[in-house]
């Protein structure tokens, strides 16, 4: 069964530190993995995907994720952060049956102090 | 172009009780998905619509039940409320195209809370 796991629970950091989110996963068709991004009293909103190609990825806000195979994993990474990346992080991959069924991993809050 | 928007935001209701929540989706968009939000367990899936039709549901009792109508947009019941119910209930929308995997795109959510 497909299934997300996501490492950290809380992260803390400083402006300017980087930052690596982990994602594993297990999933047993074509790999589609996402993340998605819940700012403090907004939407989910999509960070970035990986379909297939460059396992490596960007996305919007300086965000890119690198997806390791033999590792089953799908880490956010981020060069320098900002306060404004104070949000939590959700990791997923696509359930049974549907497009429109995500399984995410119970997600990475981060907290960035200025 | 108008977001995903969920009616109400804000809902307090008894146990007991039954609750709708309403859900518009993006226009264009076909496809209308629900999920559960809560501190413990995360964002589980509830179900989907497409072309008023439920395509598919997650593990979650009947009590949960949903619908879609001709102009896509989607609503949400909870019967006999429990108060595991409080959640944020999430909606979200997806064009749905033939081929390649589409984005959803997701409300802000309705913040029910079960007294």
């Amino acid at each position: 069964a497909q299934s997300v796991s996501q490492h950290n629970h809380h992260v803390i950091l400083s402006e300017a530190a980087s930052l690596e989110l982990g994602c594993n996963y297990s999933y047993g068709g074509t790999v589609n993995l996402f993340w998605y991004v819940q700012y403090p009293g907004q939407h989910l909103q999509l960070l970035l995907k990986y379909f297939s190609g460059d396992p490596l990825v960007k996305g919007i806000k300086g965000f890119e994720a690198e997806f390791i195979k033999s590792k089953f994993s799908f880490n956010l990474r981020k060069p320098s952060v900002q306060w404004s990346d104070t949000a939590e992080y959700f990791c997923a991959v696509p359930g049974r049956g549907s497009q429109g069924n995500l399984i995410f991993g119970k997600g990475t809050k981060l907290s960035v102090k200025p | 172009k108008a977001g995903v928007t969920q009616t109400p935001r804000y809902l307090i209701k008894t146990r007991g009780q039954q609750v709708t929540l309403s859900c518009s989706p993006i226009s264009g968009h076909r496809s209308v998905s629900w999920y559960q939000q809560t501190p413990g367990q995360g964002l589980q899936f509830l179900f989907e619509y497409f072309s008023e039709t439920q395509r598919n549901k997650g593990n979650f009792p009947g009590r949960f039940s949903g619908r879609q109508f001709s102009n896509s947009r989607s609503e949400m019941n909870v019967s006999t409320l429990e108060l595991g119910d409080s959640a944020l209930y999430l909606c979200a929308s997806n064009r749905l195209s033939g081929g390649a995997y589409n984005e959803q795109f997701f409300g802000p959510g309705t913040r029910l809370t079960v007294l």
